[in-house]
């Protein structure tokens, strides 16, 4: 059974900086896209960064891209998603998601329970 | 980036009803759609992937269906779990996006 698990979500004020960690099991890691998707409080979904399988590739949406970075420990078989310069609009609860095998990599097909990060002062 | 649009943002039904969701993605996706259902508290959930391919495990009443840039999502026959909140999300191109969701409601 695939299961994700999401640690790190905190308080933290606007400015400051956060590691998100993503526990995998119950496949093998390395053969699978993972990716990062929040939702901020009674909000939509909003795609945040892929760690792709080919080459290790990564993307991020506009809205992070210079001030958030995502890594993987496949010995550890977890994600991170690093984020800097936090403002109040990245107050969201953050999920993890595994994506599908192969060319379907970008559909997420098991998700974590969520972490939430609360950017205030 | 690609703009994907869902109409309509929220729809009230009934039980045994047949209801159906669209998403119009701002250019061409080909069939690269996936739609996930989200109960309040909860992850989404993945139905539907590649327009029409229904995920391992899901209901047999849930489709999928692409018209050029319009994809449906129809629920042939609505169950009391299907009360939820519905999302398309494409999978053409970076960024990923997602619609902004349609909230199916107990009439």
């Amino acid at each position: 059974e695939v299961q994700l698990l999401e640690s790190g979500g905190d308080l933290v004020q606007p400015g400051g900086s956060l590691r998100l960690s993503c526990a995998a099991s119950g496949f093998t890691f390395s053969s699978y896209a993972m990716s990062w998707v929040r939702q901020a409080p009674g909000k939509g979904l909003e795609w945040v960064s892929v760690f792709s399988v080919s080459g290790g590739t990564t993307h991020y949406a506009d809205s992070v891209k210079g001030r958030f970075t995502i890594s993987r420990d496949i010995s550890k078989k977890t994600i991170y998603l690093q984020m800097n310069s936090l403002s109040a609009e990245d107050t969201a609860v953050y999920y993890c998601a595994k994506g599908l095998w192969g060319s379907s990599s970008y559909y997420f097909d098991s998700w974590g329970q969520g972490t939430l990060v609360t950017v205030s002062s | 980036d690609i703009q994907m649009t869902q109409s309509p943002s929220s729809v009230s039904a009934s039980v045994g009803d047949r209801v159906t969701i669209s998403c119009r993605a701002s250019q061409g996706i080909t069939n690269w759609l996936a739609w996930y259902q989200q109960k309040p508290g909860k992850a989404p959930k993945l139905l539907i992937y590649a327009a029409s391919t229904l995920q391992s495990g899901v209901p047999s009443r849930f489709s999928g269906s692409a018209s050029g840039t319009d994809f449906t999502l129809t629920i042939s026959s609505l169950q009391p779990e299907d009360f939820a909140t519905y999302y398309c999300q494409q999978a053409n191109s970076f960024p990923l996006t997602f619609g902004q969701g349609t909230k199916l409601e107990i009439k």
